[in-house]
């Protein structure tokens, strides 16, 4: 089974660009969770997708937004970038939400997206 | 904020010893898991604590947890080169959700 994907690997952008990411999780995983990491803030959970539903939040201003689709492909969009915006993004898929049927399902990572903003 | 601290931050060892990590974090858990993350690529799922546990091994890691202490070590016994990482100990306080707070991470580097 293919792992999750994230694409583009590497993106460099300017201030006050916007930016989208995409993420695929793996096959029959319906729950996809974007986390933000950086030197200073570590990693940071941003929000989290079911069913093309965002179901959790992190604290992050609205710049930050995201979508799902109904392969459950998921996109994170950035709008009016910042230097503080520069980070490593992951996303991370599992087969439901946590704890869902009293169990705790297990998150597999993608490799991430390196986005630098100059 | 985020919700764990880790100790040490760097950690240099060499190949055959033991390397022990220690996370602390504030508030009640469900869980605890421990991760592991090659230089600036994605994290790799070692290891899932529960609350209700105290010590969990696999393979050569051993986990343990404390919960009137809030806080959990991780060690990894007989340590090869490609052990070296950063490792990160996540904890998930809120019911179906999937949003994890990561602590700060133990950078491990195992010389051959």
């Amino acid at each position: 089974k293919a792992g999750v994907t994230q694409t583009p690997r590497y993106l460099i952008k300017t201030r006050g660009q916007q930016v989208t990411l995409s993420c695929s999780p793996i096959s029959g995983h319906r729950s996809v969770s974007w986390y933000q990491q950086t030197p200073g803030q570590g990693l940071q959970f941003l929000f989290e997708y079911f069913s093309e539903t965002q179901r959790n939040k992190g604290n992050f201003p609205g710049r930050f937004s995201g979508r799902q689709f109904s392969n459950s492909r998921s996109e994170m969009n950035v709008s009016t970038l910042e230097l503080g915006d520069s980070a490593l993004y992951l996303c991370a898929s599992s087969v439901l939400p946590g704890l869902a049927g009293g169990r705790v399902n297990e998150q597999f990572f993608g490799p991430g997206t390196r986005l630098t903003v100059l | 904020s985020q919700q764990g601290e880790e100790d040490p931050q760097a950690l240099s060892i060499q190949e055959g010893e033991n390397a022990t990590m220690n996370c602390s974090y504030k508030t009640s858990i469900n869980n605890l898991q421990w991760y592991r993350q090659n230089s600036g690529r994605g994290l790799v799922h070692l290891i899932l604590i529960r609350s209700n546990e105290r010590e969990k091994h696999s393979g050569r890691l051993r986990v343990t947890l404390d919960t009137s202490k809030k806080s959990s070590s991780l060690l990894i016994t007989a340590s090869r080169a490609a052990d070296t990482a950063s490792y990160f100990c996540a904890t998930d306080v809120g019911a179906g959700a999937n949003n994890l707070f990561f602590g700060t991470g133990t950078r491990l580097t195992v010389i051959p």
